[in-house]
This record gives C-alpha cells, structure tokens and sequence, in this order.
C-alpha cells in the first residue's frame, strides 16, 4: 500500500533552538495531512493539521510546511523546550472530510537536552 | 485535552481468556477507530466504525472483533488471547479531519 515515512528515527537538539522534523509521504492523492505528538506511556496527541490546498499553517510555536510536488511534509517547533521531548508521527489521509483512517509514518524520536 | 477514555489502562491476561477492551468517547463523534501499536513503532489500524451498527476491518489483520452498539462507546474483544496480541491498543474518535486518541490499554498476554 501507500506509505508514509520519516527521513529521521531520532533528532536531538538543544534547548532553545528550532526543531524541524520532515515526513514524506507517496500518495498522490493524500489531500489531509496531521502531525502528532506521543509522550511515553501516552496516547498520540493532535498538534496541527494541514489540508492539501495550502503549503503552509502555523500554531503556537509550530508550523506545518507542506510540499506537494515533492510530497513532503516537515513540522517546525521554535525555541524547542524539554517538554517538547516526544515521538513525533507524522499521518495523511485521502479524504479530508470524511474522517477516513490514518495513515502513519514511522515516528521521530524528538530529544530536547538542556 | 480530549474526552475519551479507555479502560483498562493495563492488563496482564494468560493464554486462551477472552478479554474486552472498553473505549467512550462523550463528544459524540461518529467515527471510532482501533489501532495497535508496538512499542516505538507506527499505528497500525485494525478496525473503524463510520457510526452506530457500523463496522469495517483494518490494514492490519486481527483476530479481535468490535461493535458499535451505542454512539459513545466501541469495544473491542480478543475471544482467546495469546501471547502475539501482546501490544498496546490506541482508541481514536473524530468527526470530521483530526483524530483523538485514548490513553491506551497495554495489553500483555502470558
């Protein structure tokens, strides 16, 4: 089937600095696209989504780039804090709408060090 | 932080017992799902329901079984466990776009 992938398994990085993680995916039709944030021992939390007519959203201290020619996806955390430290999962889905089923990439591994 | 719940949070179970793992959700969303996830690995989607009496198989082959009786709540149910289901179980709900996710039963069957 299709699949969804992370260029990364781990990222560390230092306090305060910027975090970016990338994700590509091959479904051409993929057209809804999430990032989530999972702490040990927890469920998978929703951090920002993205629909396929735009290439770019911000949160609050994130950001969701979307490249759909190159069919890649990266989420941009600023000034990365430890509580940041999580496996990030990156999931797109073929029907906005609808609600239909993720699909998951592999996870990165996000570790803030002080 | 999202209205869903899954109990039990933690099961040991020995080899052959039938077990249900209980998942409600109180922000009336029509879609639930069941994934299962391996310890630093991706979710796999076992089953999904579009709505009440709904019911639909995943990508990833499973010997469970749900229902979906009621809006709020989608059990699934291992009629004879073996140590191969040792995983953790991930419940999510939405109604249009995101998923919510439980906190997840971890499951470990001797």
């Amino acid at each position: 089937g299709e699949s969804v992938g992370l260029h990364l398994p781990t990222l560390s990085v230092q306090e305060g600095d910027n975090s970016i993680i990338n994700c590509a995916y091959s479904n051409s039709a993929s057209d809804y696209f999430i990032w989530y944030k999972q702490e040990s021992g927890k469920g998978p939390q929703f951090i920002i989504d993205i629909r396929s007519n735009m290439d770019k959203r911000q949160g609050q201290r994130v950001t969701v780039l979307l490249n759909k020619t190159v069919k890649h996806l990266s989420l941009q955390i600023a000034a990365t804090q430890p509580g940041d430290s999580a496996v990030y999962f990156c999931a797109e889905s073929g029907n906005s709408n609808s609600g239909y089923a993720l699909n998951f990439g592999k996870g990165t591994s996000l570790l803030v060090t002080p | 932080e999202a209205d869903i719940y899954q109990t039990p949070r933690y099961l040991v179970i020995g080899t052959g017992k039938k077990i249900t793992l209980e998942c409600s959700q109180t922000m009336g969303h029509d879609k639930m799902y069941w994934y299962q996830q391996d310890p630093g690995m991706e979710l796999h989607l076992i089953h999904y329901s579009y709505g009440v009496n709904s019911t639909e198989k995943g990508d990833l082959s499973s010997e469970s079984t749900v229902s979906r009786i009621r809006t709020e709540h989608f059990p699934l149910t291992l009629e004879s466990a073996r140590p191969s289901h040792t995983s953790q179980y991930l419940c999510a709900s939405s109604l249009a776009g995101g998923q919510f996710f439980g906190p997840g039963t971890r499951l470990t069957v001797l």
